[in-house]
């Protein structure tokens, strides 16, 4: 099956500094890349997706880049805020009819400080 | 709420006894997952359902039994745990090639 490593597991960054969350993937047949944010208590939910058709895609502050070559999927966040305080989830799925089943990484605790 | 909802939110229970965790996804979706999240540990899929049908069963003990009645809804039904099953448990919907939807989980503590 999927394997998904993701790295740093621990990140503290300034307010107004960028933060970057990597992960690869070992199933060459994944296709869809979705971020989730944690935070804690609550249920992880979806910030950006990415699918293998494209290189990058951008939602204001959040930006998700893949590398298909090298199978590496990255999360950019930047001019972060204390509200970015959260665990941070990247998942690989090879998308099938009906449902995709999503393997997740081992998470990323952002800190930002103020 | 998200359209997911799941219940009870904490669930305190013995090795002996039994019980169920209830999923319900308002959003029309055909797949529901059931997740498992422990400390320090990547979220684990343990059971996937679509239109009702399993689909995925990731080599989850037979002390956890899944019951999709209709795309709406999904249990999880708990027999003879282990301390080690105490994690919070995340049902997931979702539409095909979709991002999911998650509940707010339940809290599993077996004493």
């Amino acid at each position: 099956g999927e394997n998904v490593e993701q790295h740093p597991s621990t990140l503290s960054v300034q307010e107004g500094d960028s933060a970057v969350i990597k992960c690869t993937y070992s199933d060459s047949a994944s296709n869809y890349f979705p971020w989730y944010k944690q935070e804690l208590g609550k249920r992880p939910q979806l910030i950006i997706d990415i699918r293998s058709n494209v290189g990058e895609k951008k939602d204001q502050r959040i930006a998700v880049t893949l590398n298909k070559t090298a199978k590496h999927f990255s999360l950019h966040i930047t001019e972060t805020q204390p509200e970015d305080s959260a665990v941070y989830f990247c998942a690989a799925s090879g998308v099938q009819t009906g449902a995709n089943n999503l393997f997740f990484g081992t998470g990323t605790r952002l800190t930002v400080i103020p | 709420e998200t359209g997911v909802t799941q219940t009870p939110r904490h669930l305190v229970m013995g090795m002996t006894n039994k019980k169920s965790l209830k999923c319900e996804q308002h959003l029309g979706h055909n797949a529901m997952y059931w997740y498992k999240q422990s400390a320090k540990k990547p979220l684990e899929l343990m059971f996937v359902y679509n239109f009702k049908e399993q689909t995925e069963n990731n080599s989850v003990p037979s002390r956890f039994s899944p019951e999709c009645p209709n795309s709406s809804h999904l249990f999880l039904h708990l027999h003879t745990l282990q301390p080690e099953d105490s994690a919070l448990y995340l049902c997931a919907s979702s539409n095909s090639g979709g991002g999911y939807t998650f509940g707010s989980g339940t809290r599993l503590t077996v004493v």
